[in-house]
């Protein structure tokens, strides 16, 4: 099993849509990143989260840190949302910079 | 403030052949990573990187592969002799802390074809 497991590996929705993407992972973390990946692209960095909530207009990142699960909404899914959303754990037991990833969730959004 | 620049871009390289990537951090970063990602995999941590010394490279393949990050100019991730399953896109990032402190910046990536 990996130690970071994202739900649903691809999700398809509608321009309006609100969408959400999980994120769990089986070990203590100091800090979880998303991070947002378009087709042939570079990667962005999103959110970094150690507790609560935080929000950067359309985008809401969310961790549970007793339940070991994050989410990332997006409101009012756009096209130009489509991408891969990769979330990434610091794990607190080792070193503080070396992040496992998860495997991504492909998005599309439709017009 | 240019970001984290890579290049090249695309390299297509022969088995047996060298192959450089080449990663300049944003300014006044001097923590840099390099990340592997094979077709259909997830990310993974290569090596990390401060000036002048390697940190930890304890992903990086035991052979072949070598990284470093010169006092000046940017870091530099060699793969000697490539082979097929080299094929992937190397990922830089530079922070100008550990990634704990939450500025984490990517470059485009390099993305490497064996032939």
């Amino acid at each position: 099993k990996n130690e970071v497991e994202q739900s649903p590996q691809n999700l398809t929705a509608q321009e309006g849509e609100f969408i959400t993407i999980n994120c769990s992972y089986s070990v203590g973390i100091s800090a979880l990143h998303w991070l947002q990946q378009h087709p042939g692209g570079g990667i962005v960095s999103l959110f970094m989260l150690s507790s609560g909530k935080k929000k950067h207009g359309r985008l809401i990142a969310t961790i549970n840190i007793q339940e070991k699960h994050s989410s990332l909404h997006i409101t009012a899914s756009h096209p130009r949302d489509s991408a891969v959303y990769i979330c990434a754990v610091l794990n607190s037991g080792g070193s503080n910079y070396k992040l496992t990833f998860g495997k991504g969730t492909l998005l599309t959004v439709n017009p | 403030n240019a970001g984290v620049m890579q290049n090249p871009r695309h390299l297509v390289r022969r088995r047996g052949q060298e192959a450089r990537l080449r990663c300049s951090p944003m300014k006044g970063h001097s923590h840099v990573y390099w990340y592997r990602q094979l077709p259909e995999e997830g990310l993974k941590f290569m090596v990390y990187l401060q000036k002048e010394n390697i940190i930890d490279e304890s992903g990086m393949p035991k052979e072949r592969f070598s990284a470093e990050f010169p006092k000046e100019g940017p870091s530099i991730l060699r793969i000697q002799q490539v082979v097929r399953g080299d094929s992937a896109a190397y990922f830089c990032a530079s922070s100008p802390g550990t990634p704990y402190t939450g500025e984490l910046f990517f470059g485009e990536g390099s993305r490497l074809t064996v032939l």
